[in-house]
């Protein structure tokens, strides 16, 4: 594709319930990230993909939080039991190579959680 | 623990003025740093990537500075416009481990104004 796709693009969640959000990165890209921005905030990292492998999640803030890539090109977050303060903007990037590079990321639209 | 800051928070110009953004980072063993632009409700879009042995970037009206061993990274805009009014964020992508995620600063509002 022409770029970095996520869907939905807008979300809302009781709280108590599950979401997943979905990534399509740039094709052929080896390194998908997510990341996760609060209003006023800047991107913080959630995790990362090298193809299938998840090499980093030390950006997920609980055990509700659980990514995949099972075929090392789409990727979706799931979260578990939304609470409140997991309303965000989770944003997907993706690089062409492996993430110990200067390549740079390009990053989807984001999808808006709001947890009501 | 690498810690990027931006200042100001927040700017207002009137059209036609040059204008400076500032970026700071706490640890300079870095890969690169990029600039990105993020307009309301909408995803981010790279400005500029600087790698660690470059000085400064350019891109139309955009000009990225980099001085690695200070922590700074400035982006200059010559004669502003009001299309340039967005958040712009700065993001320092570090060594260590298989990662290289990008540490973001919490960005600069910039307003154009007509």
């Amino acid at each position: 594709g022409a770029g970095v796709s996520q869907s939905p693009r807008y979300k809302v969640a009781k709280r108590g319930q599950d979401v997943a959000l979905r990534c399509d990165p740039i094709s052929g890209h080896v390194s998908l990230f997510w990341y996760q921005q609060a209003l006023g905030q800047g991107p913080e990292f959630l995790t990362y993909f090298q193809n299938e492998a998840q090499l980093d999640k030390s950006g997920l803030p609980s055990d509700r939080f659980f990514a995949e890539r099972p075929e090392g090109s789409v990727s979706t977050l799931k979260i578990q039991r939304t609470q409140q303060e997991d309303s965000a903007v989770y944003l997907c990037a993706s690089s062409l190579s492996r993430g110990a590079s200067g390549d740079e990321q390009y990053f989807g639209p984001g999808t808006r959680l709001t947890v009501t | 623990k690498q810690e990027v800051t931006q200042i100001p928070a927040a700017l207002s110009v009137p059209e036609g003025e040059n204008l400076v953004l500032n970026c700071s980072f706490t640890d300079s063993a870095i890969y690169n740093l990029q600039w990105f632009r993020q307009d309301p409700g909408k995803g981010l879009t790279s400005l500029l990537l600087i790698q660690s042995s470059q000085r400064e970037q350019t891109s139309g009206r955009l000009n990225a500075s980099l001085d690695k061993s200070s922590g700074r990274s400035t982006l200059y805009i010559a004669a502003s416009q009001p299309g340039d009014s967005a958040t712009y964020l700065c993001a320092v992508k570090g060594y260590g481990g298989a990662t290289n995620k990008l540490i973001f600063g919490t960005g600069t509002l910039l307003a154009v104004q007509p």
